[in-house]
C-alpha cells in the first residue's frame, strides 16, 4: 500500500527566505507524485507533477521539486517566498494505472511574515 | 467553465439526520472522488467512480453512499449523520486517474451536532 509522510506540519518564514517542505513516499510499484496548495477557505489547487523523466519538476507561482527515487523523497522548494504563499501544502502520490485515486500526506501549512 | 461545483456550501445537522451532498463538473472528466478534511489528517478519500457507471471505496467509507448519477454528477449521502462526520467534505473529478490532475471543487462544511 501507498503512503505519504510530510516531514513538518507547520513552516514559518519571514518575506523572501527560502523554503523546502519535506515529502517521503513508500509504495512498492511506480508513482506519480503531485504538490497540490490549499489557499485560506479554498479548495485544492495544483502546484505541480512528477510523472515521468526529467526529475526536477516545475511549477507555478515559482514553485519546484526533485523526486528522489533513491530516497522516496519529493521535496518541494522555494528561492524566495512571498507573503502570498501563505497556504497550506499537500503531498500525494498515485499509483502508475488508471482508476486510483491519490493518496494525501497530512499537509504542512507554510506561514509566511514579513 | 465552472469546473467542480457542489451544493450545499455549509450545513448543519443533527445527529440522525440525512443529506446528500451535490458534486458536478463540467468538463467532460471520467473520474470523480469525495473526500473529507479534517485538522491535522490531510484528505482522505472516502470514495471513487473511476468511469460512468463504476464506484469504489476509499481510505474511510463506513456512513457514507455514493451514486454517480451520469458523467457530470456524483452525490455522496449521508444516512444517518454522526457527530464525527463533522468535516469539510470536497469534490474533485479528473480525465481518467492516476496520472491526471484532480481538479476540487470549493467544499462543503459540515457540522453534526
Amino acid at each position: 500500500a501507498q503512503s505519504v509522510t510530510q516531514l513538518d506540519s507547520q513552516v514559518p518564514v519571514f518575506e523572501e527566505a527560502p523554503v523546502e517542505l519535506r515529502c517521503n513516499y513508500s509504495s512498492s510499484v511506480s508513482v506519480y507524485l503531485f504538490w497540490y496548495v490549499q489557499y485560506p477557505n479554498q479548495g485544492l489547487q495544483l502546484l505541480l507533477k512528477y510523472l515521468s523523466g526529467s526529475t526536477l519538476v516545475k511549477g507555478i507561482n515559482g514553485f519546484e521539486a526533485e523526486f528522489n527515487k533513491s530516497q522516496t523523497s519529493f521535496h518541494l522548494r522555494k528561492p524566495s517566498v512571498h507573503i502570498s504563499d501563505t497556504a497550506e501544502y499537500f503531498c500525494a502520490v498515485s499509483e502508475n494505472q488508471a482508476g486510483t485515486a491519490l493518496i494525501f500526506g497530512k499537509g504542512t501549512t507554510l506561514s509566511v511574515s514579513s | 467553465n465552472a469546473g467542480v461545483t457542489q451544493t450545499p456550501k455549509f450545513q448543519v445537522l443533527k445527529t440522525g439526520q440525512s443529506m446528500t451532498l451535490q458534486c458536478a463538473q463540467d468538463m467532460n472528466h471520467n473520474s470523480m472522488y469525495w473526500y473529507r478534511q479534517d485538522p491535522g489528517m490531510g484528505l482522505r478519500l472516502i470514495y471513487y467512480s473511476a468511469s460512468e457507471g463504476t464506484t469504489d471505496k476509499g481510505e474511510v467509507p463506513n456512513g457514507y453512499n455514493v451514486s454517480r448519477l451520469n458523467k457530470r454528477e456524483f452525490s455522496l449521502r449521508l444516512e444517518s449523520a454522526a457527530p464525527s462526520q463533522t468535516s469539510v467534505y470536497f469534490c474533485a473529478s479528473s480525465e481518467s486517474g492516476g496520472w491526471d490532475t484532480q481538479y476540487f471543487g470549493p467544499g462543503t462544511r459540515l457540522t453534526v451536532l
